[in-house]
């Protein structure tokens, strides 16, 4: 079974520009979650999608926004780039089953902002 | 959001037993101990959870005490590859997943 893919694995932008990052679940789960992880720190929550809706988000700027299409992959969108933007993005997918934290994530995309 | 007490860094030989602890005294009856870990610099990994009885699979197995309030999580033979931060959390009502320091695992040859 495949697990979670992202891409790209890696990506150098400039201040202000505007990034895509893609997102496809493992097969049969439909919730998504995207997570930032800058170097040194902890694991944070940025968005949560299952069958197409938003359903709940973290605490970051609206120019971090994203999307989950009827194949239940996503796309996290960051605009306006700014440099404490470099960090690992992290998406994980679950089967929604009531209550759980049983998330698989995949390799992530390592962001760079200069 | 919920807290949990991990040690900071462990040590084991490889082949041997890793015994990694964690409390969580203020989990309440309905939430589930989930253990997580990080590689370093891939995404966080699925090991297992419960939430009374103890729980094994293919990777670990967890020992949940019977108050709740601390539980095990055990790898019955470390390899090197191992090695990861291991993170103990738990949760009911959110969905997002936050991770405190958690223990350091180094498997040493």
């Amino acid at each position: 079974e495949a697990g979670v893919t992202q891409s790209p694995t890696h990506l150098i932008k400039t201040r202000g520009q505007q990034v895509t990052l893609r997102c496809s679940p493992i097969s049969g789960h439909t919730s998504v979650y995207w997570y930032q992880q800058a170097l040194g720190l902890g694991l944070q929550f940025l968005l949560w999608y299952d069958e197409g809706e938003e359903r709940n988000r973290g605490n970051f700027p609206p120019r971090f926004s994203g999307r989950q299409f009827p194949n239940y992959s996503s796309e996290l969108n960051v605009n306006a780039l700014e440099l404490e933007d470099s960090a690992l993005y992290l998406c994980a997918s679950s089967l929604f089953v009531g209550s759980s934290y049983e998330q698989y994530f995949g390799p992530g995309t390592r962001l760079t902002v200069t | 959001d919920a807290k949990t007490t991990q040690p900071p860094s462990m040590d084991c030989a490889e082949g041997r037993a890793a015994n990694l602890p964690c409390n969580h005294s203020t989990i309440s009856g309905n939430e589930y101990v989930y253990w997580y870990r990080q590689i370093h610099s891939q995404g966080p990994q699925y090991i297992i959870h419960g939430l009374k009885n103890n729980e094994t699979n293919e990777m670990a197995s967890l020992i949940i005490t019977e108050d709740r309030k601390s539980s095990t999580l055990i790898l019955p033979h470390a390899t090197l590859r191992d090695t990861a931060v291991y993170y103990c959390i738990f949760g009911g009502s959110n969905y997002k997943l936050t991770f405190g320091k958690g223990t350091l695992l180094t498997v040493n040859p």
